[in-house]
C-alpha cells in the first residue's frame, strides 16, 4: 500500500517554462513534507520543505504548495533550467517516524 | 556535498556472501538512516539510529543488520546475499531525527550481487 504517490514517472518541459511536479499522499497524519532532487550516480539532495501549518513555501525558483484537504503537494520550478533535469522525490513524515518517499518523477528540461 | 560520506562507492560480490557498508554522518548529526533503492523503485526506508540506539525499523530483512558506533558512524551489514539485494544503498543523517528534521543523503553505495 503506497502512502506516497508520484503519478507521473516523467515530465518534459521547455527551458524557461514552469515545471510542476505533483505528489499525493494518503496518511492525513503526515505533518512535514520535503522535496529532493537526484542526479544519476549521486545521492538525493534536499531542495525544499514545508510544514503542515503552512500552505506555501518559496525558495528562489522553487515553491512548494501544500493542499491538506486534498492530501496533495506540488513543486513548482520557475523558470526551468537544463540543470534542473533530474529525478525528483517527494517525502512525507509524521512526528518522529521516518520519511516515506514516492517513486520519483524524472524531469527533463529541454533547451 | 551534503557532508555525509559512504564507502565503498561500488561493491560487487557473489550470492551467499556478506558485505558491510559504512556511513559517516554530517558533523553534529546524531541520527543516521539507511535506505535501499532498487531498479525503478523509490527510496525504501530500512532502519534509523539515534545516538547509538535503534530508533525505527522499516522494511529491513532479517539477513540485514546495522549499528551506530560511539563516534556516530554507522555500518549496514548484509549477509547471505541474493541477486535481489542488488541495489543502491543510501545513508542519510539529521540533527536529531525528530519531527521536521531534514535528512541529508550520502552519495550511496551501489551493490551488485552476481
Amino acid at each position: 500500500d503506497q502512502q506516497v504517490k508520484q503519478n507521473s514517472p516523467s515530465l518534459s518541459v521547455q527551458e524557461g517554462r514552469i515545471s510542476i511536479l505533483n505528489c499525493d499522499y494518503t496518511n492525513s497524519m503526515f505533518d512535514y513534507f520535503l522535496w529532493y532532487k537526484k542526479y544519476p550516480a549521486e545521492g538525493p539532495t534536499f531542495l525544499i520543505s514545508i510544514s503542515s501549518i503552512k500552505d506555501k513555501n518559496e525558495d528562489g525558483r522553487f515553491t512548494v504548495f501544500l493542499n491538506k484537504s486534498a492530501k496533495h503537494l506540488s513543486l513548482h520550478i520557475v523558470p526551468s533550467q537544463p540543470g534542473d533535469s533530474a529525478v525528483y522525490f517527494c517525502g512525507c513524515m509524521k512526528g518522529n517516524t521516518p520519511l516515506v518517499f514516492g517513486k520519483g518523477t524524472r524531469l527533463s528540461v529541454i533547451a | 556535498d551534503s557532508g555525509v560520506t559512504q564507502t565503498p562507492k561500488h561493491l560487487i560480490t557473489a550470492t551467499g556472501q556478506r558485505v558491510t557498508l559504512r556511513c559517516s554522518p554530517r558533523s553534529g548529526d546524531l541520527s543516521v538512516y539507511w535506505y535501499q533503492q532498487s531498479l525503478d523503485q523509490g527510496l525504501q526506508f530500512l532502519i534509523q539510529y539515534y545516538n547509538g540506539e535503534e530508533r525505527a525499523k522499516g522494511n529491513i530483512l532479517e539477513r540485514f543488520s546495522a549499528q551506530q558506533f560511539p563516534d556516530l558512524h554507522s555500518e549496514l551489514n548484509l549477509s547471505s546475499l541474493e541477486l535481489g539485494d542488488s541495489a543502491l544503498y543510501f545513508c542519510a543523517s539529521s540533527e536529531a531525527g525528530g519531527s521536521s528534521d531534514t535528512q541529508y543523503f550520502g552519495p550511496g553505495t551501489r551493490l551488485t550481487v552476481l
